[in-house]
């Protein structure tokens, strides 16, 4: 298994859509999970950390299911503004690093 | 909000000329790193840095790449010899000493 794996997308989804985003990871003794989000050749910024089974923020929600090595983000009532790549984001075996995955692309229409 | 500051925002070099890619990390945090990223590919993570030592680096941080901390302040990523793959965004990121990383804007390099 790769150290994190990502949907490839891209998700084309209309203004108040619901649409969950999946990641999986292979270090089993990672603690804490991040979701970032990155618009066209900017920098990632920090959406949702991630330290136990879950959190929730508005709209977002991140998921953690420890035993199938599994995350996932949920955004409800999709804006326009929400358009950009969500990257998962865990620690690598030695905890020295954040290991990116992929991204998936979101595309919200009006 | 403190903020990971970077220098230049762009630079143009060719192929074989050094480069210093500067950036200030976040004034207490201790943890600083570089990542990279070629236009529509995935952040690579190149290196880690702590306690003025690297920490991890990946395998695309070979010889040609460096990290220093002159002073308190600046973290700096050297390429020796730039090559046309080279060309990418490059961000810096730091931490206090646990996660979130927090990025600077990035430098875009563009190796011809």
């Amino acid at each position: 298994r790769k150290e994190v794996e990502q949907d490839p997308g891209p998700f084309n989804v209309p203004e108040g859509a619901t649409v969950a985003f999946n990641c999986t990871y292979s270090n089993s003794a990672s603690q804490s999970f991040f979701w970032y989000r990155q618009d066209c050749r900017k920098e990632p910024k920090l959406l949702m950390s991630v330290y136990s089974s879950g959190n929730e923020d508005g709209r977002f929600t991140a998921q953690l299911n420890r035993a199938s090595q599994y995350i996932s983000l949920l955004i409800r009532d999709s804006k326009l503004s929400d358009s950009a790549t969500y990257l998962c984001v865990v620690p690598n075996q030695a905890g020295t690093a954040l290991i990116f995955g992929k991204g998936t692309t979101l595309s919200v229409s009006s | 909000e403190p903020e990971v500051t970077q220098t230049p925002s762009h630079q143009v070099t060719q192929m074989g000329q050094e480069v210093i890619l500067r950036c200030v990390p976040i004034s207490n945090h201790l943890y600083f790193y570089w990542y990279r990223q070629i236009l529509g590919q995935k952040v690579e993570f190149l290196v880690s840095f702590y306690n003025n030592e690297i920490s991890e680096k990946s395998e695309i941080f070979d010889d040609q790449f460096s990290v220093e901390r002159p002073d308190g302040s600046n973290f700096t990523l050297k390429i020796r010899s730039t090559k046309l793959e080279d060309s990418a965004m490059y961000f810096c990121a730091s931490m206090v000493g646990l996660p979130p990383l927090h990025f600077g804007n990035g430098t875009r390099l563009t190796v011809t």
